[in-house]
């Protein structure tokens, strides 16, 4: 069975000060990875994903995230963070099982504070 | 770009009313996936569509219906409405093919059951 794991339900960090968001998964198949991003009362937008490739991927708003098979994680980061990233940000991969499912993790609160 | 757009942004019911949500999915995408986000978490899998059939079933009650019409739109059917129903209720959408089924949301319908 697939699973996903956001170990952090809320950071809280100062901003331009610099933010790791964790996530970790369990598959037994190949998964594809994602990151979204949902402010309050919106919907969840697509910050950056892993298909295959660089292990790095780039996102908006200056978000990356770095696949570690070995260590079977995807964690965000971003360098500086603004007021304006506090938001819920989840963690999904899809993986294929007859059709293509999504699993999310439970989520993580950042707030940053001034 | 054209989003997904889903209607309406908010509804009320009373228990025991019924609801219809709409989603219309973005231009030349064939599936059609609905999830329910319950107050601090994460969305949940419904049901989805693939080319007008049901491809998958998540946690939908008996009470939740669902189709996908000619022009890809979608419609969930809620009945005998309950309390615990009240959420945010995303649509999604994805194209067969090379995007290994990334999947882009809706901004969401709130829906709160008196």
């Amino acid at each position: 069975a697939q699973s996903v794991t956001q170990l952090d339900s809320q950071v809280p960090v100062f901003e331009e000060a610099p933010v790791e968001l964790r996530c970790n998964y369990s598959s037994s198949v190949s998964v594809y990875l994602f990151w979204y991003v949902q402010y309050p009362n919106q919907g969840l937008q697509l910050l950056l994903k892993y298909l295959s490739g660089s292990t790095l991927v780039k996102g908006i708003n200056g978000f990356e995230a770095e696949f570690n098979k070995s260590q079977t994680s995807f964690h965000l980061r971003k360098p500086s963070v603004h007021i304006s990233d506090t938001a819920e940000y989840f963690c999904a991969v899809s993986f294929y099982s007859g059709t293509y499912k999504y699993i999310f993790g439970t989520g993580t609160r950042l707030k940053v504070l001034a | 770009a054209a989003g997904v757009i889903q209607s309406p942004r908010h509804l009320i019911k009373e228990k025991r009313e019924t609801a219809t949500l709409k989603c219309y999915p973005i231009p030349r995408h064939d599936t059609v996936y609905w999830y329910q986000q319950g107050p601090g978490q994460d969305p949940q899998f419904l049901i989805s569509f693939y080319e007008k059939m049901q491809s998958d079933k998540g946690s939908i009650p008996d009470r939740f219906s669902a189709q996908q019409f000619s022009d890809y739109h979608s419609e969930l059917n809620m009945s005998s409405l309950e309390l615990g129903d009240s959420a945010l209720y995303f649509c999604a959408s994805s194209v067969t093919g090379n995007t290994k089924n990334i999947q882009y949301f809706g901004a969401g319908t709130r829906l709160s059951v008196l």
